[in-house]
């Protein structure tokens, strides 16, 4: 069965560090999430992509965080700089097409931790 | 976008049926109900959705309120392995398919 693909699973970063996550969809789901999960919390949006085009990123911290999707296929996530207010998990998700109805499929997320 | 309420955690026995519900009283008409459950150190994942209809698959069962102010995700026999945090989400037909994650229900059984 396919699956989203995350990397890496784990990262360790000094505050004021850049950081970045790296996701690769199932094959063919032209729209790409990347979420946020705080410890204890659900998991909150920061940035959707329909193909290479941003539809969301009203709640992405754009003073440090970025994301691009540029081919329309993986897509990468950075923070530049990092702080401490970052730690979380970072997860990815897929769907073959965007709107309300569609199944959204998770990778198993990147584990932030920021010293 | 309506919001759902849910406990914060329940507790069941291996091999009995469990009962998660969820509250959303201000549901609109085209709302659909979805269910999502996280596994420990796991995304998210899909187990069902409906929308005035009782449903059934694989994993669980949906049980919708008449007057959909409520619904009842079923497990009919939890395993181990459903120990999960469990979030009731609606979704409208016009919504661009994010999805808006409450605190969700701790599930935990018991062997």
């Amino acid at each position: 069965e396919a699956e989203v693909a995350q990397s890496p699973r784990y990262k360790i970063t000094e505050k004021s560090q850049a950081v970045a996550f790296w996701c690769d969809p199932i094959s063919g789901h032209a729209t790409l999430y990347w979420y946020r999960q705080i410890l204890g919390q659900g998991p909150e949006l920061l940035v959707q992509f329909q193909d290479e085009s941003v539809v969301d990123d009203s709640q992405l911290p754009k003073d440090r965080f970025s994301a691009e999707r540029l081919k329309g296929v993986d897509s990468t996530l950075k923070i530049q700089p990092a702080e401490l207010g970052d730690s979380a998990m970072y997860l990815c998700a897929s769907s073959l097409e965007w709107g309300g109805l569609e199944t959204q499929y998770f990778g198993p997320g990147t584990r932030l931790l920021v010293l | 976008d309506a919001k759902t309420t849910q406990p914060n955690s329940m507790e069941s026995n291996e091999e009995e049926p469990v009962h998660l519900p969820c509250n959303h009283s201000t549901i609109s008409g085209t709302d659909y109900i979805h269910w999502y459950r996280q596994l420990p150190s796991q995304g998210p994942e899909y187990v069902i959705h409906g929308l005035t209809s009782n449903v059934n698959n694989r994993m669980a069962s949906l049980a919708i309120a008449e007057d959909r102010k409520s619904s009842t995700l079923i497990l009919h026999r939890a395993t181990l392995r459903d120990a999960a945090v469990y979030y009731c989400i609606l979704r409208g037909p016009s919504n661009t398919g994010k999805l808006i994650f409450g605190q969700g229900t701790t599930l935990q059984v018991k062997p």
